[in-house]
């Protein structure tokens, strides 16, 4: 069974310029995270999808992030227009079931890895 | 609210020396905890969890941790290091649906 992929795996852009990642999960996989570490600090959370409805976004660090998922399958979070602190490893992760306490095992996938010159 | 510190962001040991990454959380309701490991270009690993059933928990690749509540600590240990174990360690803790809290990370060197 194939894990969770991203796309793509490094993204160098300008400042200013508009990125998309993309991110498919685990098949059957109803939720989907996305977190994101910068410069050596810790990964910090974005937003979890289940499904195709954002749970919760309250990570997210501002308007210029976009997250979708379309149909409840893979996700897009679009940068625009990015700024340099934008800069950082970008990890989705996903798992099957809830819990509601929180136990569940997210499984990663390799990251991409956005520079913003 | 929940937080993890990791102590020491650079652990050196010796090949077959004992590993001990060191984790302390902080979280308003029981926790769920969490040890992953990232190896160059690659995504995390899960080594092992704690769901409050026993608070020793034994994972993948040898690694074991402890849970204890009074400390509120979680470290990470491995009687015996590898070449192979080299890697960076993250704690993370649960306590919300769904989302993770992470430690900012130990990278563990193994000196032959």
């Amino acid at each position: 069974e194939a894990g969770v992929t991203q796309f793509p795996s490094h993204s160098v852009i300008e400042k200013g310029q508009t990125v998309t990642l993309r991110c498919d999960p685990i098949s059957g996989h109803d939720n989907l995270y996305w977190y994101r570490r910068v410069m050596g600090k810790e990964i910090k959370f974005l937003l979890h999808f289940v499904k195709e409805s954002k749970q919760d976004e309250s990570g997210m660090p501002n308007n210029r992030f976009l997250a979708e998922r379309t149909g409840g399958t893979y996700s897009t979070l679009k940068v625009q227009p990015a700024e340099l602190e934008d800069s950082g490893v970008y990890f989705c992760a996903s798992s099957q079931d809830l819990d509601s306490r929180g136990g569940e095992t997210q499984y990663f996938g390799p990251g991409t890895r956005l520079l913003v010159l | 609210a929940q937080s993890v510190t990791q102590l020491g962001s650079h652990v050196s040991v010796s090949e077959g020396a004992l590993v001990l990454l060191r984790c302390n959380y902080s979280s308003s309701v029981p926790p769920y905890l969490f040890w992953y490991v990232q190896y160059p270009n690659q995504g995390l690993q899960l080594l092992l969890k704690y769901t409050s059933a026993a608070t020793l928990v034994k994972g993948i690749n040898g690694f074991e941790a402890e849970f204890k509540k009074s400390e509120t600590s979680f470290h990470l240990t491995k009687p015996s290091a590898h070449m192979s174990d080299a890697a960076e360690y993250f704690c993370a803790v649960s306590s919300n649906a769904g989302k993770s809290t992470f430690g900012d990370g130990t990278t563990l060197t193994v000196k032959p």
